[in-house]
């Protein structure tokens, strides 16, 4: 399956922080995704091929890594207050599924800045 | 601007009865919708989807009802069980359409099964 890593991680105001994802085998297709306390998900953005697939409503602080491997990673710059949040990893076939590319997630990462 | 509701935030449902989990959307582009269970501290897990050419989809006792004119699906499980007992999301994506498949999810809704 998905596996991310930390668990858990805590960080202050103003740091960086890189969060790292495994796709499940045969995945070539990388989405992230960041879910506040109560709210649905919410699509970061898509890696395939180890090029960035689209992007979400996120400043550019927020930016990826896909590696030959198909493991990627989430760098965060300048963190504030309000991406204190899970944030969730999700892998898929991506093109290679057609119209029905099922994504799935990864246990995440619980970020806590303070 | 919420382009997938989920309007009830819980449901309760006694064991071996049926759970409705609605789910209403704006996007008309959306063409392939999901359904995720979620148990705190992990990850969501995909349950069953359904394709926009389709009216419903079963597994098991799941089953994904899509109403397009209506821009509206619902999930029932039959019969609930405890362990059903989770948040369940509702997420959409436009792949024809799209560039990606990026997921545009609800919020959930807590579902409680009562034993």
């Amino acid at each position: 399956g998905v596996t991310q890593s930390p668990t858990h991680l805590i960080k202050t105001r103003g740091q960086q922080v890189t969060l790292r994802c495994s796709s499940q085998s045969g995945h070539n297709t990388v989405s992230w995704y960041q879910q506040a306390l109560g709210q649905g998900p919410q699509f970061i953005f898509q890696y395939y091929r180890k090029e960035e697939n689209g992007r979400g409503n996120f400043p550019p602080r927020f930016s990826g890594l896909q590696f030959p491997n198909d493991s990627s990673e989430l760098n965060v710059n300048a963190l504030e207050l309000d991406d204190s949040a899970l944030y969730l990893c999700a892998s898929s076939l991506g093109p290679l599924a057609g119209d029905t590319d099922t994504q799935y997630f990864g246990p995440g990462t619980r970020l806590t800045v303070l | 601007d919420q382009q997938v509701k989920q309007n009830s935030p819980s449901l309760s449902v006694q064991e071996g009865r049926i759970s409705i989990l609605n789910c209403d959307y704006t996007n008309s582009m959306f063409d392939y919708f999901l359904w995720y269970k979620k148990y705190p501290a992990e990850g969501p897990t995909f349950l069953i989807s359904i394709s926009s050419i389709k009216d419903k989809n079963e597994d098991g006792r799941f089953t994904v009802f899509l109403n397009k004119s209506a821009k509206h699906l619902s999930l029932h499980i039959v019969p609930s069980q405890p362990g059903d007992s989770a948040v369940y999301f509702c997420a959409a994506s436009a792949i024809r359409s799209g560039a990606n498949s990026k997921l545009t999810f609800g919020k959930g809704i807590t579902l409680s099964v009562r034993p």
